[in-house]
């Protein structure tokens, strides 16, 4: 089947402006995570579901950054007053585990760029 | 909080050669830890992994050794193919959903 699906694949926006990633994760995986890689970086975490439920959000750097996965599969990442600091490449990944360890589906990513 | 170590952040060899990168954590914790490929212009894969009651794994060309003394973990890779040729990244686990990741170990393999 299709694998973790990401769109935008890039998004180039303005300073200040409210932005949307969407992720549509493995059918059946009840586990989905959000990472953030900057560019020379390894993936840093941001937040996991399990279910619908945020489960841990401290990887959310501030209280413009908000994710929500309302019926329990597609999840999206919702970034508020975006600064140049927030571009990244955003990183969504799911897992059928409950326990949350074990094999990471990572999706291709969407590049966002702040000017 | 967990923190990896990931060494070297570059790394080239001929093909057919061996490639080594080491990560070293600071979470006695730990109990968990993936080996993540990363191709350009994609995510992360998973290519092996290892717990922490192992010391070491192995799968084809692809090996991983864990000491847990000195809380340090090595990916081998034998025989290197053209197609090697990716970033790696290691990651660790205390056995929750939170992985840690390396800062990643860019491998060139020259034909």
């Amino acid at each position: 089947g299709a694998g973790v699906s990401q769109t935008p694949s890039n998004k180039v926006t303005e300073k200040g402006k409210y932005v949307e990633l969407r992720c549509d994760p493995i059918s059946g995986h009840t586990a989905l995570y959000w990472y953030r890689q900057s560019l020379g970086q390894g993936p840093e975490f941001l937040i996991y579901f399990q279910g619908t439920g945020a489960a841990d959000d401290s990887g959310l750097p501030n209280d413009r950054f908000f994710a929500v996965r309302p019926e329990g599969s597609v999840s999206t990442l919702k970034i508020q007053r975006t600064e140049r600091g927030d571009s990244a490449v955003y990183l969504c990944a799911s897992s059928q585990s409950s326990s949350g360890v074990g094999e990471l589906f990572f999706g291709e990513g969407s590049r966002l760029t702040v000017l | 909080g967990e923190n990896v170590e990931q060494h070297p952040s570059t790394l080239s060899v001929q093909e057919g050669d061996s490639a080594v990168i080491k990560c070293t954590y600071s979470d006695s914790a730990s109990n968990y830890f993936p080996w993540y490929k990363q191709e350009l212009g994609k995510g992360p894969q998973l290519i092996i992994d290892i717990r922490s009651n192992v010391g070491e794994k192995k799968d084809q060309r692809i090996a991983v050794t864990l000491n847990k003394t000195a809380k340090h973990f090595s990916l081998h890779i034998t025989e290197t193919q053209p197609e090697d040729s990716a970033v790696y990244f290691c990651a660790a686990s205390t056995g929750t959903y939170k992985y840690i990741f390396g800062t990643g170990t860019r491998l060139k393999v020259l034909a």
